[in-house]
């Protein structure tokens, strides 16, 4: 079973719309961190925002924001007045105690943002 | 500061021929991760060090994957016997320990097996 799900292969927004990309992860622990990540079409993985499973506040870091339902099991990114710059894949991940600390990553979104 | 570094960027070689792959973290930082991720694909796992010490390769393929680390700065992903099913692009990445949130990732190395 895929323990990070991303739903959304493509999403289209606006200059200064927001947008809202999707994450659900699956996982038994208590105790996990979750992380979404930024790939431009240069290749680079770019950190974004963190989010521990214990935090009772969601994480915020400039315009993006991280809507943490942990009921829910879900940690969507929240982009906030996009820019053309934003565009991008945007992956999430999950990191946990049992799996040690290496990340495990969902298969990405392609956010295009356009004029 | 600079941050994670890999060589070479492209490596073309011919199925059956070895290949290493070098990654520099960030100074300072005492874990190291490689991963390998496939075209339109997140990255998965191959191994972590901490400090020199191999903590976990459970996401290495098979055998003719090896990674070390042996002054607990560089480090070297070597794939013997390369196939076609290699190619992708392999990553590194660091971070600050064991409890560091954030791992900082490296360029790559865009592998081609011909």
């Amino acid at each position: 079973a895929q323990k990070i799900t991303q739903t959304q292969p493509g999403m289209f927004v606006q200059e200064k719309e927001a947008v809202t990309l999707d994450c659900t992860y699956d996982t038994s622990d208590q105790s996990y961190g979750l992380f979404w990540y930024k790939q431009p079409s240069s290749g680079e993985m770019i950190f974004l925002i963190y989010q521990g499973s214990y935090d009772e506040q969601n994480a915020t870091e400039g315009r993006y924001s991280l809507n943490f339902q942990k009921a829910r099991k879900s940690a969507n990114l929240v982009i906030s007045a996009s820019q053309l710059g934003d565009s991008a894949m945007y992956f999430c991940a999950m990191r946990e105690p049992r799996g040690g600390t290496a990340l495990i990553f969902g298969k990405g979104t392609t956010l295009s943002v356009s004029s | 500061g600079a941050g994670v570094s890999q060589s070479p960027r492209y490596k073309v070689t011919k199925r059956g021929q070895d290949v290493a792959l070098r990654c520099d973290p960030i100074s300072g930082h005492v874990s190291l991760y490689w991963y390998r991720q496939a075209l339109g694909q997140g990255p998965e796992f191959l191994t972590y060090f901490n400090y020199e010490a191999q903590q976990d390769k459970s996401g290495l393929p098979n055998d003719r994957f090896s990674a070390e680390r042996p002054e607990g700065s560089i480090s070297t992903l070597t794939i013997q016997r390369t196939e076609q099913r290699d190619s992708a692009m392999y990553r590194c990445a660091s971070s600050r320990g064991q409890g560091g949130h954030e791992q900082y990732f490296g360029p790559g190395t865009r592998l081609t097996v011909t």
